[in-house]
């Protein structure tokens, strides 16, 4: 079974500096989707940013972007210039049919 | 209004009642899931609907019962609740690439 692993149970970041959060996965197919969702307090789920498996480039969205590294297995999150809006649970997660989430790493943004 | 959503929003119940916590979308979306969301353990599936008719069970389905009789409406019953099941529910949609989430259900089981 596909496993989803982030290390990081809490950051914390300066407002306009970056951080990045750290997921790795675990699968033997080689088509798929990762996805990053946050959280805010609210609970809902919001999609963040998403990478195909076969794109080799990076994915990107405004000040998010990633670092998918396929033979590694790695997939992390990095947020520029952060704002305290930002501030949310956030969420890694595969798809090969259905999603598999990670247990998620709290963010805390400085003011 | 279009999405995705669930009722009731809160609910309290005690050991061994049978309660339903209902999942309603407006896109015609083909899959239809069931998460819960506990602290530690991320979002686990319950269970997930390909079609009306079709459920399949997923990470977590022990004491849980789901039916999809109708495309947009996918309701997820425990039938003997059990202070264990406490946790927020959330149900989704999906059609191509992206996930909708409904706005989720925090069940607490006394």
């Amino acid at each position: 079974a596909q496993t989803v692993t982030q290390s990081q149970p809490e950051m914390s970041v300066q407002e306009a500096e970056t951080v990045t959060l750290s997921c790795t996965y675990d699968t033997s197919e080689s088509d798929y989707y990762l996805f990053w969702y946050k959280q805010p307090p609210s609970r809902q789920m919001i999609l963040v940013i998403r990478q195909e498996a076969y794109k080799q480039q990076n994915a990107t969205e405004n000040r998010f972007s990633v670092n998918f590294q396929k033979a590694a297995k790695s997939f992390s999150l990095k947020i520029s210039d952060s704002q305290l809006g930002d501030a949310a649970m956030y969420f890694c997660a595969y798809r090969e049919n259905k999603l598999v989430f990670g247990a998620g790493t709290i963010l805390r943004v400085k003011s | 209004d279009a999405g995705i959503t669930q009722s009731p929003r809160y609910k309290i119940t005690e050991t061994g009642r049978q309660v339903t916590l209902m999942c309603h979308q407006t896109w015609s979306h083909s899959y239809m899931f069931w998460y819960r969301q506990d602290l530690g353990h991320g979002l686990r599936l319950i269970y997930y609907s390909a079609a009306a008719d079709i459920t399949d069970k997923g990470e977590v389905p022990d004491g849980y019962v789901v039916s999809r009789s109708k495309t947009e409406n996918f309701p997820l019953t425990l039938e003997s609740a059990t202070r264990s099941q406490t946790s927020v529910y959330f149900c989704a949609s999906r059609e191509s690439y992206e996930q909708y989430f409904g706005p989720g259900t925090r069940l607490t089981v006394t």
